[in-house]
């Protein structure tokens, strides 16, 4: 009955090395989320969607690309990861942009090295 | 812009005693507010919200919080801690177009027994 999951829960990869990490919810929501957790645990916005489509691209390198297949599903996919790039990363969704309650996954640790 | 300060990085309190955690914001608009709570290894789940309604706001777990726009302060406190608040509590505003959250650095809460 998870509402936002994510997959994987954790990853270890090498720098250089591309790598994806999926996100689903089963609230029925239109818009989901990618939050970056540092390693000071401050928390950041990367992207969002609503239905299928960009309405958030902060600052965030031209290697991380978001992929929405539907409205469940938001994937994010990295190239050439980088040693920077090892940090916390949470999926979220909301009902529509403008709703101000998000519902977070777990999130999925990723360490590069 | 928007901001959100967290006044302490980190609080303890002893189990029975009453919790207050500070957070300040910054806005030209009225935003809402949230307090948002992450135990460890977990992710991020909703304590409360303020949306231009009531002043003082119920959340989970015995929480509240009260938003004071003279002091543009939004501090969430509990009457008596128990060991399972220990986590990480974060408090969060909503961006200008209401579409995005902007979250504080967090304040590690500790409780001792």
């Amino acid at each position: 009955d998870t509402a936002v999951s994510q997959t994987p829960k954790y990853l270890v990869t090498q720098m250089g090395n591309d790598k994806s990490i999926k996100c689903e919810q089963n609230l029925g929501h239109d818009t989901m989320y990618w939050y970056k957790q540092d390693s000071k645990k401050f928390l950041k916005i990367m992207f969002s969607y609503n239905n299928k489509e960009l309405i958030i691209n902060e600052t965030v390198p031209n290697r991380f690309s978001p992929k929405s297949p539907d409205k469940a599903h938001l994937n994010l996919h990295i190239n050439s990861l980088e040693l920077g790039d090892s940090a916390v990363y949470f999926c979220a969704s909301s009902q529509d942009p403008l709703a101000d309650t998000q519902y977070f996954g777990p999130g999925t640790r990723l360490t590069v090295l | 812009a928007q901001s959100v300060t967290q006044l302490d990085s980190h609080v303890s309190v002893s189990e029975g005693t009453p919790v207050l955690l500070r957070c300040n914001y910054s806005s030209s608009y009225s935003p809402s507010l949230f307090w948002y709570v992450q135990h460890p290894n977990k992710g991020l789940q909703l304590l409360l919200k303020y949306t231009s309604a009531a002043t003082l706001v119920k959340g989970i777990n015995g929480f509240e919080a009260e938003f004071k726009k003279s002091e543009t302060s939004f501090h969430l406190t509990k009457p008596s801690a128990h060991m399972s608040d220990a986590a990480e509590y974060f408090c969060v505003v909503t961006n200008q177009a209401g579409t995005a959250l902007i979250f504080g650095k967090g304040t590690t809460l500790s409780v001792s027994s």
